[in-house]
């Protein structure tokens, strides 16, 4: 498995703005994760973060409302851009290594937009 | 993405019986299954997994069971304790990469 850590852990935010949740894992990983999963719900795959070049976004989501980065093989960014109270959710990063499925979770980042 | 669901929602056991999670799938080509489980307050942790060749699998406590005909996958705990208590979720591999798809969740209560 895979230390990884995200910051902040939680956040109260004010609808119009934009908050980036930072993803680091303690060894370099090949695949990276950013998921969202919203009160009492399951989780949903919003993107795979590919280092050196630009996130793939599953169906639903968009890179002007979910930028994201991915400078290097231990780090990733997700940005919630121009929040509303309906983006309101725990956001998920997770990682797997090259040869595996296996994945593994972020502690997550609580988000509340007011 | 695929569509991963769970049968039941809640599931209340006591201490030391048999726990018995179940999920159906929709993708007939998935290859490759994992069960999470889910405390308050945290990511989801890795429990065990199970690929499409396989039928079964055991670890430390759970079993995990693959019905490719009915896509049917389910999670046994053999005598469930309080620290069990969780929301367990399937996930299913797209088979074309890397990407999971989560199940509803099953909440599942040990009841000293």
């Amino acid at each position: 498995s895979a230390v990884i850590s995200q910051k902040p852990s939680r956040d109260i935010c004010q609808r119009g703005t934009s908050l980036t949740i930072q993803c680091q894992v303690d060894s370099q990983v090949t695949m990276m994760f950013w998921y969202r999963q919203q009160p009492g719900q399951s989780l949903t795959l919003i993107a795979t973060a590919n280092q050196g070049s630009e996130a793939t976004y599953e169906s639903g989501f968009v890179i002007d409302k979910f930028p994201i980065s991915r400078p290097n093989l231990t780090f990733s960014t997700l940005t919630v851009s121009n929040m509303s109270p309906e983006d309101s959710s725990i956001y998920l990063c997770s990682v797997a290594r090259s040869g595996t499925y296996e994945q593994y979770f972020g502690p997550g980042t609580r988000l509340t937009v007011t | 993405g695929e569509s991963v669901g769970l049968h039941l929602p809640t599931l209340s056991v006591q201490e030391g019986d048999n726990s018995i999670i179940n999920c159906a799938y929709s993708n007939s080509a998935s290859d490759y299954f994992i069960w999470y489980k889910q405390e308050s307050g945290k990511g989801p942790q890795f429990i065990i997994d199970i690929r499409s060749n396989m039928d079964k699998r055991q670890g430390q406590r759970v079993t995990v069971l693959l019905n490719k005909t009915v896509k049917h996958l389910s999670l046994q705990i053999a005598a469930t304790q309080p620290g069990d208590s969780a929301v367990y979720f399937c996930a299913e591999n797209s088979n074309t990469g890397n990407q999971f798809y989560f199940g509803t969740g099953t909440s599942l209560t040990v009841i000293p």
